[in-house]
């Protein structure tokens, strides 16, 4: 166990659907990111929050939007999804700061869209 | 802006023999931090190894150890004694310094694929 939880670990939904990911960050750790892997693909950053607030955006569609509450979990809401959102999502956290450990990764939600 | 290269897409080695994934990457910044990253099957991003740009010892974790090569921006990771179990993708990744409003970037290359041989 990382110490990243992320739910649901599998999801299958519909096209034009609405979904929502969550993901609690390891204690401590104030910044949430969001990664995209398609299938044997690397990792796209989408987006990243640091205690509350939005502090970088990677190539996240509009589609999609995420959140980071006062308790420090994170949701990703992806919308009118299509057949190509059909990906692994991670999500990842980390300290913060001058020295950096490296992120910490959640086992990611695997999304299929039919 | 940075970039990460990782230029083998995929790499074989015979078990208990020494493999080296090479990483390439190229920045204007002195003072960054370079990873690596294992994806095994499961598809659980683990942390493999951490590397300081200000520091010159090259970092070393059990097995695995980097070559870290500054000037020529390169930082490959050294993996000995090959086991099973090291199959898995093996993603390097560069963070940069932090910038004045307080973020940096986090790039990931495209991965390299580790095949075990038993």
């Amino acid at each position: 166990d990382s110490g990243v939880t992320q739910t649901p670990k599998h999801l299958i939904t519909a096209t034009g659907q609405r979904v929502t990911l969550r993901c609690s960050p390891r204690s401590g750790d104030l910044s949430v990111y969001w990664y995209q892997q398609s299938l044997d693909q690397g990792l796209q950053f989408l987006i990243q929050y640091y205690n509350g607030e939005e502090r970088a955006k990677g190539n996240i569609l509009e589609r999609f939007s995420a959140q980071q509450f006062p308790d420090l979990h994170s949701e990703l809401n992806l919308s009118s999804l299509e057949l190509g959102d059909s990906a692994l999502y991670f999500c990842a956290s980390s300290v913060d700061g001058d020295r950096d450990y490296g992120y910490t990764f959640g086992s990611g939600t695997r999304l299929t869209v039919v | 802006a940075q970039t990460v290269t990782q230029s083998q897409p995929e790499m074989s080695v015979q078990e208990a023999e020494t493999v080296t994934l090479s990483c390439t990457y190229d920045t204007s910044e002195s003072d960054y931090y370079l990873f690596w990253y294992k994806q095994p099957p499961s598809r659980q991003m683990i942390l493999v190894i951490r590397q300081e740009a200000y520091k010159q010892q090259n970092a070393t974790e059990n097995r695995f150890s980097v070559n870290f090569q500054k000037a020529a921006k390169s930082f490959s990771l050294k993996i000995s004694d090959s086991q099973l179990g090291d199959a898995a993708m093996y993603f390097c990744a560069y963070r940069s310094a932090i910038g004045p409003s307080g973020t940096y970037k986090y790039i990931f290359g495209t991965g390299t694929r580790l095949k075990v041989l038993a």
